[in-house]
């Protein structure tokens, strides 16, 4: 079965860092390219940020971008999300999902709240 | 630019069929889409992936009730004998080069 279990998540004030993990199972991770997205509360789903499979490509959203750097180990089934100089606009539940195209898997989410 | 657009609400009545759409932006028309369900207080999970001629590949575990469309821009969801578990936002999400993007959500009420 296709596992993604997101932690990491937590309260932090405006200005402060989390770092974010997913870990994969029942899947051979290493093939595959994988995504962060993110739901604020009571909002629809945003894509935040894209790692290809060898780590080669990365891309994020504009709303991001310099402020938030995606990774993964392979060796170890693992993606992360280290995210700096966070806003309260970052508060959301963050996804793991799997896909280059078409997501099709997710993970539960993990909640981060933004906040003075 | 890509975008999705979507209908804030539906609603349809238990046992009954629903179509859900999810409107490409003109010069997209012919782009795939994956569809995508969210059950109050879950996760998304993977519908379907849903190409511009209508062939579409489900998702492990998706009934037979669940089935997708195309019409030009139009790409459609449609789920038939409606269940109380059906209730939920319905996502459609699509791709470009370096970015995803999701349409607004279709809250589905089932009465």
């Amino acid at each position: 079965e296709v596992q993604l279990v997101e932690s990491g998540g937590g309260s932090v004030q405006p200005g402060g860092s989390l770092r974010l993990s997913c870990a994969a199972s029942g899947f051979t991770f290493s093939g595959y390219n994988m995504n962060w997205v993110r739901q604020a509360p009571g909002k629809g789903l945003e894509w935040v940020s894209y790692i290809s499979s060898g780590s080669s490509i990365k891309y994020y959203a504009d709303s991001v971008r310099g402020r938030f750097t995606i990774s993964r180990d392979n060796a170890e089934n693992s993606l992360y999300l280290q995210m700096n100089s966070l806003r309260d606009e970052d508060t959301a539940v963050y996804y793991c999902a799997r896909g280059d195209t078409a997501v099709t898997a997710w993970g539960q989410g993990t909640l981060v709240t933004v906040s003075s | 630019q890509l975008v999705l657009t979507q209908s804030p609400s539906a609603s349809a009545s238990l046992g009954a069929s629903v179509k859900l759409t999810c409107t490409l932006s003109s010069e997209h028309i012919s782009y795939a889409i994956a569809w995508h369900q969210q059950q109050p207080e879950k996760g998304p999970r993977y519908l379907m992936k849903l190409d511009s001629d209508g062939s579409h590949n489900k998702g492990d575990g998706i009934p037979d009730r669940f089935s997708g469309s195309s019409s030009g821009a139009e790409r459609y969801l449609t789920i038939s004998s409606l269940q109380s578990e059906d209730e939920a936002d319905y996502y459609c999400q699509t791709w470009g080069i370096g970015n995803w993007v999701f349409g607004g959500g279709t809250k589905l009420t089932v009465l």
